[in-house]
């Protein structure tokens, strides 16, 4: 069956730096979908990429979908604690399902 | 309402008892979705409904596991003669269509004692 990776599995950064998470997942995806969860907390949808090579930007998020919409990464720019959770890639399966990633653990210290 | 919501938010039951999640979606949201998560790892899909009726069952375990929708709102998750292995967050997405990006609720965490 479709099996969609992330890595990596967890990063500790200081505020200010920038962390890149990346998804690839084993089959070409219609879409791609990122959530983030927050500690304790249930998956919020962040956004949707549909196209080849699609680039979306919010605020300091960066999203990239591959060319071969094989693969994804989420970018995040200066962090802030604010960023603390994980981060999951989601991508539709066979007819309906939509397949979420390993997640990436974001920890954040000053 | 103005998100999805869930009940109860925690449950402990007995093995070998019989239980009943709900959840409420977004008003006017088609779609439904059940997921469950372990600790430390991503949602693992198990239903979705499209309006009242199952379009894709294939992720419930086993034949302890069933859902309903009946008037293609409100969805119950039940689980018969529950099992240690069964203790985990259950979740309830909504979507306006399918292929939308879902709303989840803050899930129902189910412990199996």
């Amino acid at each position: 069956g479709q099996q969609v990776m992330q890595i990596p599995q967890y990063q500790h950064v200081q505020e200010g730096e920038d962390f890149t998470t990346y998804c690839n997942s084993s089959t070409t995806l219609s879409n791609i979908q990122w959530y983030k969860q927050r500690p304790g907390g249930h998956p919020v949808f962040l956004i949707q990429l549909v196209k080849s090579g699609e680039v979306k930007k919010q605020k300091r998020l960066t999203f990239q979908f591959g060319e071969a919409k094989k693969n994804s990464s989420l970018h995040i720019t200066a962090t802030q604690t604010t960023d603390v959770g994980t981060y999951f890639c989601a991508g539709p399966g066979t007819a309906s399902k939509l397949t979420f990633g390993t997640g990436t653990r974001l920890q954040v210290t000053l | 309402g103005a998100g999805v919501s869930q009940t109860p938010s925690n449950k402990v039951t007995e093995k070998g008892k019989y239980v009943e999640l709900r959840c409420d979606p977004i008003s006017g949201h088609t779609a439904l979705y059940w997921y469950r998560q372990s600790l430390g790892q991503g949602p693992e899909f198990l239903i979705y409904f499209q309006g009242t009726g199952a379009a894709d069952d294939s992720g419930l375990p086993n034949d302890r596991f069933f859902a309903v929708r009946p008037e293609g709102s409100v969805s119950t998750l039940k689980i018969q003669r529950t099992e240690r292995g069964d203790s985990a967050v259950y979740l309830c997405a909504s979507s306006p269509v399918h292929g939308d990006g879902y709303t989840f609720g803050s899930g129902t965490r189910l412990t199996v004692v």
